[in-house]
């Protein structure tokens, strides 16, 4: 149990265009998600908390305009690149908690970004 | 598959004490591993990174090392603090990223 999903796993798009991650918790209801980003040879660091039915809440220095994070089920999180540029290209990774389990975060299989 | 195991699950310690967290990989292809720290409710927080190329990152009174060839990374903690009571993680970057379950970690005054 506890699997969370994210589609796609890789994709690759031009500058400038819009691309849309989804990250579902598959057999649980999900009351928070977790986005991460991971550029080439640097460590894993958080995006953004987001819990369903409410707006999302930003780390420092990452831009909500550019990366708009949906989460209007209990089981789907969508983070949406927008005006994707090539310094975008990253390793996007989410993570969900189910409430009823505590703060044990379930992690998705991570989707490469690559933006020419 | 990769498999990450951490060693103990659970460990309780007086503060002032040094200690070591183990964590071991069965798949030695990978790009990097990483040490989190996930404290309750909150998301990870990054604490070392390792790229396969390396033996040892060091920050503060944490130091990381890694053995690729044996699967093995461990997390030194040195003269631990009650604030440094948090669940660590261990997590090996190949493919995908996998994490290991964790190891909890008390720290009492």
């Amino acid at each position: 149990g506890a699997v969370v999903s994210q589609h796609p796993s890789r994709v690759i798009c031009k500058s400038g265009t819009s691309v849309k991650i989804e990250c579902r918790s598959l057999d649980f209801q999900a009351t928070t998600m977790f986005w991460y980003r991971q550029f080439p040879k640097q460590s894993l660091m958080l995006m953004a908390t987001s819990n369903e039915g409410s707006k999302a809440t930003y780390e420092q220095g990452v831009e909500k305009d550019k990366f708009l994070i949906n989460h209007a089920s209990l089981t789907l999180s969508t983070l949406t690149v927008t005006s994707a540029h090539p310094e975008d290209s990253s390793f996007y990774i989410c993570s969900a908690i189910e409430g009823a389990r505590g703060d044990e975060q379930f992690f998705g299989p991570g989707t490469r970004l690559t933006v020419l | 598959k990769q498999e990450v195991t951490q060693i103990p699950a659970a460990l309780s310690v007086p503060e002032g004490e040094n200690l070591v967290l183990n964590c071991s990989f069965t798949d030695s292809a990978i790009y990097n591993l990483q040490w989190f720290r996930q404290d309750p409710g909150k998301g990870l927080t990054s604490l070392l990174l390792i790229q396969s190329s390396q033996r040892e990152q060091t920050s503060g009174r944490l130091n990381a090392s890694l053995d690729k060839s044996s699967g093995r990374s461990t997390l030194y903690i040195a003269a631990s603090q009650p604030g440094d009571s948090a669940t660590y993680l261990c997590a090996v970057n190949g493919y995908a990223l996998n994490f290991g379950k964790g190891t909890s970690l008390l720290v009492t005054p």
